[in-house]
């Protein structure tokens, strides 16, 4: 699986949009681009996911740059309850199903009042 | 449907015991995993399974058991308990429709002295 850079930490205020970079140079073409959530410490949350086209669904929406080689998670009005660490994971579909997620550190959004 | 329950919530052993993590789940899933976190880290995957009887090893596999008898159940098992193992443990598990399928339990806070 291709690897990811994220932020280490990242901040956002109240009802604005939060946008979250993902740098994945090395990402391949049957590779998916999968973000996922951690809210203090809970089990990570799947967010969205997406090929090549920009997602869209009711958490968020994903943009993902035309070579592939990076992509953005766009909070569209982010809330308190956003506060977390953002994953963005880089894995071929059938690599992701056998159970082989890989997560790095991620991003720590904090979304202040 | 109580999705993924893991058992116990904490649990704090001293070293050189052994102790079996729970994982349950009740939805028919045929794909389970287990991950450890560590402070300030992502999580990393120890073992999986795509389905009873069929297990393989993830990144972080030394020190850890596991087994898979039935679909709903995936115990990982501490052989001899290390203070390097004092984390946090996840269970997940998907039911083959790619990362967007997973479902996280709650986790175990295991502390070796």
């Amino acid at each position: 699986d291709a690897k990811t850079t994220q932020p280490t930490s990242m901040d956002c205020a109240e009802g604005r949009a939060a946008n979250l970079p993902c740098n994945h140079s090395t990402i391949s073409g049957n590779e998916y681009v999968y973000w996922y959530r951690q809210i203090h410490s809970q089990g990570p949350q799947y967010i969205i996911h997406g090929l090549k086209n920009n997602e869209t669904n009711e958490m968020a929406s994903l943009i993902i740059t035309e070579d592939r080689k990076s992509s953005t998670l766009i909070l569209p009005h982010a809330t308190l309850r956003d506060t977390a660490v953002y994953y963005c994971i880089v894995t071929n579909d059938r690599g992701s199903t056998l159970g082989r997620l890989y997560f790095g550190r991620g991003t720590q959004l904090t979304v202040w009042p | 449907n109580a999705g993924v329950t893991q058992t116990p919530k904490f649990q704090v052993l001293k070293t050189g015991q052994s102790m079996t993590l729970q994982c349950a789940q009740d939805m028919n899933h045929e794909y389970m995993s287990w991950y450890r976190q560590d402070p300030g880290m992502g999580l990393r995957l120890i073992h999986y399974s795509v389905g009873a009887g069929i297990t393989d090893q993830g990144e972080v596999p030394n020190g850890y058991n596991v087994s898979r008898s039935t679909t709903e159940d995936f115990p990982l098992r501490l052989l001899s308990a290390a203070p390097s193992q004092t984390s946090v443990y996840f269970c997940a598990s998907s039911g083959g429709t790619g990362p967007r399928g997973y479902t996280f339990g709650s986790g175990t806070r295991l502390t070796v002295v």
